[in-house]
């Protein structure tokens, strides 16, 4: 069984910049997630979709940061723009349903200069 | 607010050495409690879950872990520590109420000399 993708591995922006990634959870996941993990710290649930549709988004910066899962399946995070702080590790997740296991993808690092 | 602490940031035992790795929590409900590990550039991988049941759980790689409710305390142990195990250790809890959200804790990570 495949597990969740993502890309790019690593991304170096200037600050202002944009940036998206790119998240294909495991077949038949019906619940995906976005955190993010600053350096030192654990990770941190940005948003959650179940199927195409958001459950949590509440520590999500709307101003910057977007997100979409269109048609049920892969999902894009984008930040738009970036600043400093945005450095840290995404890592996309995805589950069967609720209190399910999540299986993690191996993370987007960003570089925010 | 439900929290996840790891008072331990960074942790160093030699090879064959016995390993504990502390966990508290402060959930007012039953929690789920979860054990991830991250290898450098990989994904987070599960160690082992407690949902009820016996308070002593078994997980992969040697690695098991006890829940005591009196000490809000979700410790990972494994009797002896293989140089392979080096990595960082993240303690989570499970928060109810339809969805499956996680609470992480900071993270403890661990060295291992030969």
């Amino acid at each position: 069984e495949a597990g969740v993708a993502q890309s790019p591995r690593y991304k170096i922006i200037e600050k202002r910049q944009s940036v998206a990634f790119w998240c294909n959870p495991i077949s038949g996941h019906a619940t995906l997630y976005w955190y993010q993990q600053i350096l030192g710290q654990g990770p941190k649930l940005l948003i959650q979709f179940q199927n195409n549709g958001v459950v949590d988004d509440s520590q999500l910066p709307k101003d910057r940061f977007s997100a979409e899962r269109l048609k049920g399946v892969d999902s894009t995070l984008k930040i738009q723009p970036a600043k400093l702080e945005d450095s840290a590790v995404y890592l996309c997740a995805s589950s069967l349903g609720t209190i399910n296991e999540q299986f993690f993808g191996p993370g987007t690092r960003l570089t925010v200069l | 607010a439900q929290s996840v602490t790891q008072p331990d940031i960074h942790i160093t035992v030699s090879e064959g050495a016995s390993l504990e790795l502390r966990c508290n929590y402060s959930y007012g409900a039953t929690p789920y409690l979860f054990w991830y590990v991250q290898s450098p550039g990989q994904g987070l991988q599960l160690l082992l879950k407690y949902f009820s049941g016996d308070t002593l759980v078994q997980g992969i790689k040697g690695f098991e872990a006890e829940f005591k409710r009196s000490q809000s305390s979700f410790n990972l142990r494994k009797p002896s520590v293989h140089w392979s195990d080096a990595a960082e250790y993240f303690c989570a809890v499970h928060l109810s109420g339809g969805y499956n959200k996680l609470i992480f804790g900071a993270g403890t990570r661990l060295a291992v000399h030969p």
